[in-house]
Formats: structure tokens, C-alpha cells, sequence
């Protein structure tokens, strides 16, 4: 299965700037994946990221608020835009396939203050 | 839109006892997919489960899923220290190609 790495590992911001978190994996993937996990919770996906495509947003997200880069098959960005405490959690990117189950990166931890 | 549901929320069990989840989907799923995630980390793929009825073991791990294909468990026997964490069952669709994850279960060990 495929590794990812994913960076920052965590992050406190000042409110009102933006924040991107990236991801590499290891081998090419068709899509990848960004969810929110707040403390405790179940995942929420934010988008579905295609190479070569724009991004395919869930209910409740859009590409103002996060906008999302997939330049290749191996690398992926989530931007966190201007930040408000609200967007304080943990977002993680995810890739593999249906038939095989998916990867996750380590997680972004992030505080706006 | 479509809801994984899992139960109970917590679980707390003496070292030694057996833990069931029980996860419920309000559609019904192209495959089922089991996570773990310790504390403090990512979900990790446990298992997948594609055919009514379908059960499938790891070690002292025993995934089942419906014949319906809208439910699912996991149940783990004689728990050990290491099983701590939240396990969530996740549900794919071929039709939308979107993974739902389950509310989750937080498992923990009374040594």
C-alpha cells in the first residue's frame, strides 16, 4: 500500500491568514483525498482531489475557503484559508483504492488563534 | 446523504473480555471498510469486506457484513492493551466512488 508523507504535523496560526498542508505519496494515485477530523470525531470529507482536475467539493466546503492542488500523480496541497478558530482541527489527506482500502498521511494539528 | 452509523459511541472492558462494534449504513454499500486509529494518530486500514454475508478473520479480529450489505461488525476477542483506540467502519459506493465514514468506537482497556 501506498505511504504518505504529510507536513506540517501541526501548526498554531494568527486568525484572518491561510495555511497549506501538503502531501506526498509514494507511488502515482488516480485520486486523493482531504477530511477534517475535529478531536474525537469521525472523518468529514472536504474534497476529492484529481490530477489534472479541479477538485470535487463535499457539501459545506468550497475552493475559496480551501483551495486544493494536485499538479501530479504523486502530490497533493489543501490550503486553509483565511483561518478563523473555527477551523481548528485535525486535516488529513488520504489515497488508495476502493478495491484495496486507503492510506492516510499523519495528520495536520491545527490551532488558530 | 448517505449515514454510517456505529454503536456504542464507548466501550470500556476489562483486559481479557471480548468488544463488539456495530456499524449500520442507511444505504446499501458496494464494500465495507474497517479503520483503527490509536490515540494520538491516523486511521489505519484494517480490512475490506465486498459480499453479502461475507466474514473474514485477523488473528482474534472477526469482521462480518450483512446480507443486505447495509451492516457490518467487528468483533474482537480476549481484548489485549494494544487494541486501544477508536475503530470506525467506513462505506464505499461505486456509483458516487465516495468512502462514509462511521461515527466510530472508542475502545478502552481496564488492565
Amino acid at each position: 500500500s501506498a505511504v504518505i508523507s504529510q507536513k506540517p504535523s501541526r501548526d498554531i496560526c494568527q486568525r484572518g491568514t491561510s495555511l497549506t498542508i501538503q502531501c506526498q505519496v509514494d507511488s502515482q494515485v488516480t485520486m486523493m483525498f482531504w477530511y477534517r477530523q475535529q478531536p474525537g470525531q469521525s472523518l468529514t470529507l472536504i474534497a476529492t482531489a484529481n490530477q489534472g482536475s479541479e477538485a470535487t467539493y463535499e457539501s459545506g466546503f468550497v475552493i475559496d475557503k480551501f483551495p486544493i492542488s494536485r499538479p501530479n500523480l504523486t502530490f497533493s496541497t489543501l490550503t486553509v484559508s483565511n483561518m478563523s478558530p473555527e477551523d481548528s482541527s485535525i486535516y488529513l489527506c488520504s489515497a488508495g483504492l476502493p478495491s484495496r482500502g486507503y492510506t492516510f498521511g499523519s495528520g495536520t494539528r491545527l490551532t488558530v488563534v | 446523504g448517505q449515514q454510517v452509523m456505529q454503536i456504542p459511541q464507548y466501550q470500556h472492558v476489562q483486559e481479557g473480555e471480548d468488544f463488539t462494534t456495530y456499524c449500520n449504513s442507511s444505504t446499501t454499500l458496494s464494500n465495507i471498510q474497517w479503520y483503527k486509529q490509536r490515540p494520538g494518530g491516523h486511521p489505519v486500514f484494517l480490512i475490506q469486506l465486498v459480499k453479502s454475508g461475507e466474514v473474514k478473520k485477523q488473528k482474534r479480529l472477526t469482521f462480518q457484513f450483512g446480507e443486505a450489505k447495509k451492516n457490518s461488525s467487528l468483533h474482537i476477542t480476549a481484548t489485549q492493551t494494544t487494541d486501544v483506540g477508536t475503530y470506525f467502519c467506513a462505506g464505499f459506493n461505486f456509483g458516487n466512488e465516495k468512502l462514509t465514514f462511521g461515527t466510530g468506537t472508542r475502545l478502552t482497556i481496564i488492565p
